[in-house]
């Protein structure tokens, strides 16, 4: 099976633009998570999508939104980006058939974004 | 106080020698993992465990859920296993993560 794949790899952008990611699971997989890591807050959880619903949000202001479609695959957005964006953000794939099960976690590569 | 910490926080070793990387957690939860991240950002995941021991070749994961505390092993290290190896634990229905243990192992 194909791994995770996340694309793009690498984007720069500027203040007060906006950014699409995207992240295609291992086919078969309903589960999408996304995390930021940066040096100074490590890896923190940002959503989780299930069947096309966010099941899952964590602590992050109302400028990150996510998506997902019928065929698993899901996007985040960042709006109004923020220097404090620049981050690697991962996405993770499971089975995860039951909520709040956990399930082993299959990582992308990651996009890196670089906010000047 | 961070929800998981991992000691050490750095570890240099020379090949062969035996690791042990500690992580505490303070908050309940149903699973553990253990992940592995390389330069670059990849990370895989090397156990998902919620009680006693599990074993893959030459790593080894064990927790203590009275205890709150999880230890990886690593025996007969080799600089292949150079890398960040990171704890995180699911609970509330989410990903915690500790901070990481950055691993060199020297030839």
């Amino acid at each position: 099976k194909a791994g995770v794949t996340q694309t793009p790899r690498y984007l720069i952008k500027t203040r007060g633009q906006q950014v699409t990611l995207s992240c295609s699971p291992i086919s078969g997989h309903r589960s999408v998570s996304w995390y930021q890591q940066t040096p100074g807050q490590g890896l923190q959880f940002l959503f989780e999508y299930f069947s096309e619903t966010q099941r899952n949000k964590g602590n992050f202001p109302g400028r990150f939104s996510g998506r997902q479609f019928s065929n698993s695959r899901s996007e985040m957005n960042v709006s109004t980006l923020e220097l404090g964006d620049s981050a690697l953000y991962l996405c993770a794939s499971s089975f995860s058939g039951v909520r709040g099960r956990p399930d082993t976690q299959y990582f992308g590569p990651g996009t890196r974004l670089t906010v000047l | 106080k961070n929800e998981v910490e991992q000691s050490p926080q750095n570890l240099t070793a020379q090949e062969g020698e035996f690791i042990t990387i500690n992580c505490s957690y303070s908050v309940g939860i149903s699973a553990l993992h253990w992940l592995q991240q390389h330069p670059g950002g990849g990370i895989v995941s090397l156990f998902m465990l919620s009680s006693g021991k599990k074993k893959h070749g030459r790593l080894i994961a064990t927790i203590n859920i009275q205890e709150k505390h999880s230890s990886l092993h690593i025996t007969a290290s080799h600089p292949r296993d150079s890398a960040v190896y990171i704890c995180a634990v699911f609970g509330n229905e989410k990903l915690t993560f500790g901070t990481g243990t950055r691993l060199t192992i020297i030839p």
